[in-house]
């Protein structure tokens, strides 16, 4: 079983739409909860960070944590189609040196 | 947010020859740094982990002496990539580890892609 799984897509969705991508770990030591943006052929920006269980907005997006069934979404409202990319969740275990990634989602948002 | 430049973007070289990437933390200090490996499609790879001062920590099955990690200073860790060969095309990109506010963050830099003809 991988540290963290990431269902990776495709996922297509409509201009506007509500999107969710969902990602749950095994590792109870993860502390910090990050998602990253990765448009082809660049390299992966940082877009929420997380550490604790609750709700996190900025514009928007929100990220989710559940610490309790070790389960973190990231929300988009209203997407664009230049949200279309691959989105990828990653923790830091406590202690650890490694940053672990799920597999990443690509979304599509089409017009 | 932090930035992370990673220097080139893109190359090309010839089969035989060594190619070295950059990877510099402009605003902060990084403790740590990452090398991945991303095929198309994929996830990235983590390649191996640089601490500033000491050897490169490299991943089960990747290479140490292809791909030689230099972590000089807290702002820059260098890889290249020695007697490259086709098979070692691929993107490439690093990361930066730092604790800012008390917590660990990640910051990437823009990937190099590297084309070895």
């Amino acid at each position: 079983q991988k540290e963290v799984e990431q269902d990776p897509g495709p996922l297509s969705v409509p201009e506007g739409a509500i999107v969710s991508l969902n990602c749950t770990y095994s590792n109870s030591a993860f502390q910090y909860f990050m998602w990253y943006r990765q448009y082809s052929r660049k390299g992966p920006e940082l877009l929420m960070y997380t550490y604790s269980s609750g709700n996190k907005e900025d514009g928007r997006f929100t990220a989710q944590v559940d610490k309790s069934s070790k389960y973190i979404s990231l929300f988009i409202r209203d997407s664009q189609p230049s949200d279309s990319a691959t989105y990828l969740c990653a923790s830091f275990p406590g202690g650890y040196n490694k940053l672990i990634f799920g597999a990443g989602t690509r979304l599509a948002v089409h017009p | 947010g932090a930035v992370v430049s990673q220097h080139p973007s893109r190359v090309i070289c010839k089969s035989g020859t060594s190619v070295k990437i950059e990877c510099r933390s402009l605003d902060f200090q990084a403790t740590t740094m990452f090398w991945y490996r991303q095929f198309p499609k994929k996830s990235l790879m983590l390649m191996a982990t640089s601490n500033e001062g000491s050897k490169a920590t490299y991943e089960q099955g990747v290479e140490k002496d292809k791909f030689l990690i230099n972590h000089a200073s807290l702002t820059l860790s260098t890889l290249t990539v020695t007697s490259a060969h086709p098979e070692d095309s691929s993107f490439y990109i690093c990361s930066a580890r730092s604790f800012l506010r008390g917590r660990q963050w990640a910051f990437f830099g823009q990937g190099t892609r590297l084309t070895v003809v």
